[in-house]
């Protein structure tokens, strides 16, 4: 079974900050995403990764950059934290070179900015 | 701008009738689709897909259909069961890795 783990399932920190949140896929998936979830605005894109230190912009990626120094690992850094980055943090990976385009989504981290 | 969309919030269904969730899109070129379902404090999980090249695919008690004239994609759940009772998101995608989601539709089975 596809693990994709995420290093805190819930965050709080303080408004100006800089946060690391961390995903771990163990099964050797070329692609990582990172997405945040709001009501009523479902998954937004923030940034994927189809290799080691590549990286593309998503839908979202204002206020946020990542690593990919590793393949298994994806790491979303905001880089000074504002409330309105409080959200449901999902990290998700995925092999379409396998021809299966699903994506395998970790748990989450609730993040919340004061 | 919105490309894919679930305009239904929520719906209710009684255990053992069909659940129905729909989808709609904008963008023509989207050639695969998929539905995930979503419990409370978890990730979501891979449900069920369709490539643009068919227009039905069946997994068990999940089927999705695809009318691409219509641009219209539906989750049918038959018959349904209060464990279905979750969010359900679809998503879209065109030839790239990147996928657009729908804004989640909340099913609840009533036993």
């Amino acid at each position: 079974d596809v693990k994709v783990t995420q290093s805190s399932r819930y965050l709080v920190k303080r408004t100006g900050e800089k946060v690391f949140l961390e995903c771990v896929q163990d099964m050797d998936h070329e692609n990582m995403f990172w997405y945040r979830q709001d009501p009523g605005l479902g998954l937004r894109l923030i940034y994927f990764s189809y290799d080691v230190k590549m990286k593309e912009k998503g839908d979202i990626p204002e206020g946020y950059s990542v690593s990919r120094e590793k393949k298994e690992r994806f790491s979303l850094i905001l880089e000074s934290a504002s409330t309105n980055q409080t959200s449901m943090y999902l990290c998700a990976s995925a092999n379409p070179g396998q021809g299966l385009y699903e994506q395998y989504f970790g748990p989450g981290t609730r993040l919340t900015v004061t | 701008d919105q490309q894919v969309k679930q305009n239904s919030p929520s719906l209710s269904v009684q255990e053992g009738r069909i659940s129905i969730l729909n989808c709609d899109y904008t963008n023509s070129m989207f050639d695969y689709f998929l539905w995930y379902k979503k419990y409370p404090a978890e990730g979501p999980t891979f449900l069920i897909s369709i490539s643009s090249i068919k227009d039905k695919n069946e997994d068990g008690r999940f089927t999705v259909f695809l009318n691409k004239s219509a641009k219209h994609l539906s989750l049918h759940i038959v018959p349904s069961q209060p464990g279905d009772s979750a969010v359900y998101f679809c998503a879209a995608s065109v030839g790239t890795y990147k996928y657009i989601f729908g804004t989640g539709t909340r099913l609840k089975v009533l036993a």
